[in-house]
């Protein structure tokens, strides 16, 4: 869906590289959401904001920071990125007070 | 363990059948349910949702029908064709006043379509 945008689309780093993903949308949605996907695990979601003062952990937080620099853009950081964090990561956003969340094309990052 | 789950990992049908791909919920919370179509190099893409005050709902070639009962939701393509093969993802939600954000998605089902 060309309105959520995700740059880069690839990237491959190295062990201890600190790494930002970034995501654009021109939906005009308050909700934004960072979610990655592993084969076999389905999407697992790593942050996610309900506007540009809101921040909240997903159930996999923990090595991710994020930054709603605007009410369109989230951007994803990977501080010291490790190996284990390879997987597609997926950019999401909703309408405040609905439920169905349009995902962006994905970046995938491999951690060397 | 995820609350959403799916009956089959693959299928295989034939250009021009009808595909059907099941998923079993275990919150009898949830109120919300989506399918999801993810082509290979694609984020997912909306297909169709459901509300738990209906049992059926039809969109263009898809319907989906939901269980409450059984907490099982099926997606059913009509006339398969190429085009469809994709991974197809159901999610689901559960309201907690209007504010929940969170959708759990299951794990995919691999839909390939033989011409």
């Amino acid at each position: 869906d060309a309105d959520v945008t995700q740059t880069p689309r690839n990237r491959i780093t190295k062990t201890g590289k600190r790494i930002m993903l970034e995501c654009s949308q021109t939906k005009g949605h308050d909700r934004m959401y960072w979610y990655r996907q592993d084969p076999g695990l389905g999407l697992r979601l790593i942050y996610y904001s309900f506007d540009v003062k809101d921040i909240n952990k997903g159930e996999i937080s923990d090595g991710y920071s994020v930054s709603r620099q605007a009410q369109a853009k989230f951007s994803l950081s990977l501080e010291s990125a490790i190996p284990n964090q390879t997987a597609l990561y997926f950019c999401a956003t909703s309408a405040q007070k609905t439920d169905t969340q349009y995902f962006g094309p994905g970046t995938r990052l491999t951690v060397l | 363990g995820e609350s959403v789950g799916l009956h089959l990992p693959t299928l295989s049908v034939q250009e021009g059948d009808n595909s059907i791909i099941n998923c079993a919920y275990s919150n009898s919370a949830s109120d919300y349910f989506i399918w999801y179509k993810q082509e290979s190099g694609k984020g997912p893409q909306f297909i169709i949702d459901i509300r738990s005050n209906m049992d059926k709902r039809q969109g263009q070639r898809v319907t989906v029908l939901l269980n409450k009962t059984v907490k099982h939701l099926s997606l059913q393509i009509a006339a398969t064709q190429p085009g469809d093969s994709a991974v197809y993802f159901c999610a689901e939600n559960i309201d907690s006043g209007g504010s929940n954000y969170k959708l759990t998605f299951g794990k995919g089902t691999l839909l390939t379509v033989n011409p």
